[in-house]
């Protein structure tokens, strides 16, 4: 079965802090996401990978990086966490340069609240 | 610019009655795919149906299809006999395979959705 998982459900970070949101995936996936879920937004973009140590900014960067060191984890790092970072983070894999209906793969998300 | 648009934030359907929850989309890319996901409480996103440009039938799953009509640019999920299970967040996402290699989706803000008996 197909499995997605992020290491924390719910987190609660202080402002300033350095955040790591980790996710894992199962499936030998190429390629990876982060996206950031907000009422009203819907889920949006942060970073995406397509290999091991490649990585290309999605819709709203700013304020994130990540890192991809091995093709089964990707993590998200808040340099240092502020209050507008409070959201839902979702990982999801899905695998590379597949043609057709290929969807993503999501992890149950991390809630993350900065306080 | 929004590229995927889901006017209604929220609805009430009652309980084996169906439902259409609307989405359109804008994109120039003659090649693209339509999907909707599933958002219990609990958070995770489920993958519910997809539907093709190029595809010439309406996309169906058990009590899922897809309403697609490619002129208007709005792909609608019609989900029959509804369940109190059914009750979620569901959004509607497209990707655009000419421009980007890598599966990216843009997702629509979402259509909250609850059943009661």
């Amino acid at each position: 079965d197909v499995k997605v998982t992020q290491s924390s459900r719910y987190l609660v970070k202080r402002t300033g802090e350095k955040v790591f949101l980790e996710c894992v995936q199962d499936m030998d996936h190429e390629n990876m996401f982060w996206y950031r879920q907000d009422p009203g937004l819907g889920l949006r973009l942060i970073y995406f990978s397509y290999d091991v140590k490649m990585k290309e900014k999605g819709d709203i960067p700013e304020g994130y990086s990540v890192s991809r060191e091995k093709k089964e984890r990707f993590s998200l790092i808040l340099e240092s966490a502020s209050t507008n970072q409070t959201s839902m983070y979702l990982c999801a894999s899905r695998p590379g340069q597949v043609l057709g209906a290929y969807e993503q793969y999501f992890g149950p998300g991390t809630r993350l609240t900065v306080t | 610019a929004q590229k995927i648009t889901q006017t209604q934030p929220g609805m009430f359907v009652q309980e084996k009655e169906a439902v259409t929850l609307d989405c359109t989309y804008d994109t120039s890319d003659p090649s693209y795919g339509l999907f909707w996901y599933k958002q219990p409480s609990s958070g995770e996103m489920i993958f519910l149906i997809y539907q093709g440009s190029y595809d010439q039938q309406n996309a169906t799953e058990g009590r899922y299809s897809l309403n697609f009509q490619k002129a208007r640019k709005s792909a609608n999920l019609v989900i029959s006999a509804s369940q109190l299970g059914d009750s979620a967040m569901y959004f509607c996402a497209m990707r655009e395979v000419t421009t980007d290699s890598w599966g990216k989706l843009q997702f629509g803000a979402g259509t909250q959705v609850v059943v009661t008996p």
